[in-house]
């Protein structure tokens, strides 16, 4: 599996946005880029994927890097319910996901 | 449409027993995942199911755990002859029949092995 490489924690400011890089040097031409979080006691929750263009949903933006080795997850105006782990996860078809570390992102009121 | 279902949230079983955990998928999803999150740790892949067929079952530690997904009813994941170690949230998640698309997790079952 492709490995990704995020920060281990990063901090905001609610109501402020929030960019959230990924480092993926060895992505292959097939492999979708995902982001999932994990807010506390509860279940992972799928946040955006996308391939080669930027894409956006009511959760979140994902802007991709041309040569697609880096990705950046943004929350355009972070609250205090952002405050989870993000995975940035690259996948291949219907298969597992391998899950890293993630970013702790912290909301400061 | 409601969402992957879990049962039960929470287990405690002592060490030897038997625990089996259920996930029922979204409706119109025949793709099932089991993740496991031991204390402090990251997620990690157990098992994919497809109906009636176990298609990766890499994660899978060697014995004592089996999965099933059968043609009717929900998946299972069941753990015989619990010890201390497998104390732990499990996740299952499930999506539909199209590649690259997202999963959508339950809320797990916290199992505790006295």
């Amino acid at each position: 599996d492709a490995k990704t490489t995020q920060p281990n924690s990063m901090e905001s400011n609610e109501e402020e946005p929030v960019h959230l890089p990924c480092n993926h040097s060895t992505i292959s031409g097939t492999d979708y880029i995902h982001w999932y979080r994990q807010l506390p006691s509860q279940g992972p929750e799928y946040v955006i994927h996308g391939l080669t263009s930027n894409v956006n949903n009511r959760m979140a933006s994902l802007a991709i890097a041309e040569d697609r080795k880096s990705s950046t997850l943004i929350l355009h105006r972070a609250t205090l319910r952002d405050a989870a782990v993000y995975y940035c996860i690259l996948m291949e078809g219907a298969q597992k996901l391998v899950f890293g570390q993630g970013t702790r992102l912290t909301i400061n009121p | 449409n409601a969402g992957v279902m879990q049962n039960p949230r929470h287990l405690v079983r002592r060490r030897g027993q038997e625990a089996r955990l259920r996930c029922s998928p979204m409706k119109g999803h025949s793709h099932v995942y089991w993740y496991r999150q031991l204390p402090e740790e990251g997620l990690k892949f157990m098992v994919y199911l497809q109906k009636e067929n176990i298609i990766d079952e890499s994660g899978m530690p060697k014995e004592r755990f089996s999965a099933e997904f059968p043609k009717e009813g929900p998946s299972i994941l069941r753990i015989q002859q619990v010890v201390r170690g497998d104390s732990a949230a499990y996740f299952c998640a499930s999506s539909p029949l199209v590649l690259y698309n997202e999963q959508f997790f339950g809320p797990g079952t916290r199992l505790t092995v006295l």
